[in-house]
């Protein structure tokens, strides 16, 4: 049982650039979220996934796209990667409304 | 201490002391809150929940205390070890319902003094 598996650990991209990053959790959760944290600002919500076949926008969603690819799978893309998007990026799942989110260990990005 | 939106940087304690990080809240409406630890390089580590119906909640070496009159979440550590070190923060479902109804608090480190 591995939880949230993120990839890559970490990534360099140039601006322009573009690139997904792959996110995987086998606990059979309903719910899955892509955080960005930045240093004195927490975790800020991009995009979460209630349930298989729906997306919505979270706080922070200029510049990403995501794909619930099946019920274990939440991607999140870069299409043009900015200075802006430096970041550490979680991915996160539930099982229900008031359980606590599970995160996997994170993807490094930068981007110059 | 803590509340969720703002920022309290450090805490430091002596190896063995207890620890009690706190967390104040706004919102009357929020019935769910949970601590996480944040360790350098990985990422958040559920450590206990509590929902409002309880005003206390014991896991191994931690208790959080509810006090809904204040609106004030506190986690306490038992004879803290320097493996504490970390960033803890809370979450509150600001009494939502849905998929995206947690909200954090930006963190307080913890620092454990051999």
């Amino acid at each position: 049982n591995a939880g949230v598996t993120q990839t890559p650990k970490f990534q360099v991209l140039k601006t322009g650039q573009s690139m997904t990053l792959q996110c995987a959790q086998d606990m059979n959760h309903n719910s899955m979220y892509w955080y960005r944290q930045d240093p004195g600002m927490g975790l800020r919500l991009i995009y979460y996934s209630a349930s298989e076949g729906t997306t919505d926008k979270g706080e922070v969603p200029n510049g990403y796209n995501v794909s619930r690819l099946n019920k274990r799978e939440f991607s999140l893309r870069l299409e043009s990667a900015a200075p802006s998007q430096t970041s550490v990026y979680f991915c996160a799942s539930k099982m229900a409304a008031n359980s606590p989110l599970h995160f996997g260990n994170g993807t490094r990005l930068t981007v110059t | 201490g803590e509340s969720v939106g703002l920022h309290l940087p450090t805490l430091s304690v002596q190896e063995g002391d207890n620890s009690i990080i706190n967390c104040a809240y706004s919102n009357s409406a929020s019935d769910y809150f949970i601590w996480y630890k944040q360790e350098s390089g990985k990422g958040p580590q559920f450590i206990i929940d509590i929902r409002s119906n309880m005003d206390k909640r014991q896991g191994q070496r931690v208790t959080v205390l509810l006090n809904k009159t204040v609106k004030h979440l506190s986690l306490q550590i038992a004879a803290t070890q320097p493996g504490d070190s970390a960033v803890y923060f809370c979450a509150e479902n600001k009494g939502q319902t849905g998929a995206n109804n947690l909200f954090f608090g930006t963190g307080t480190r913890l620092t454990v003094i051999p």
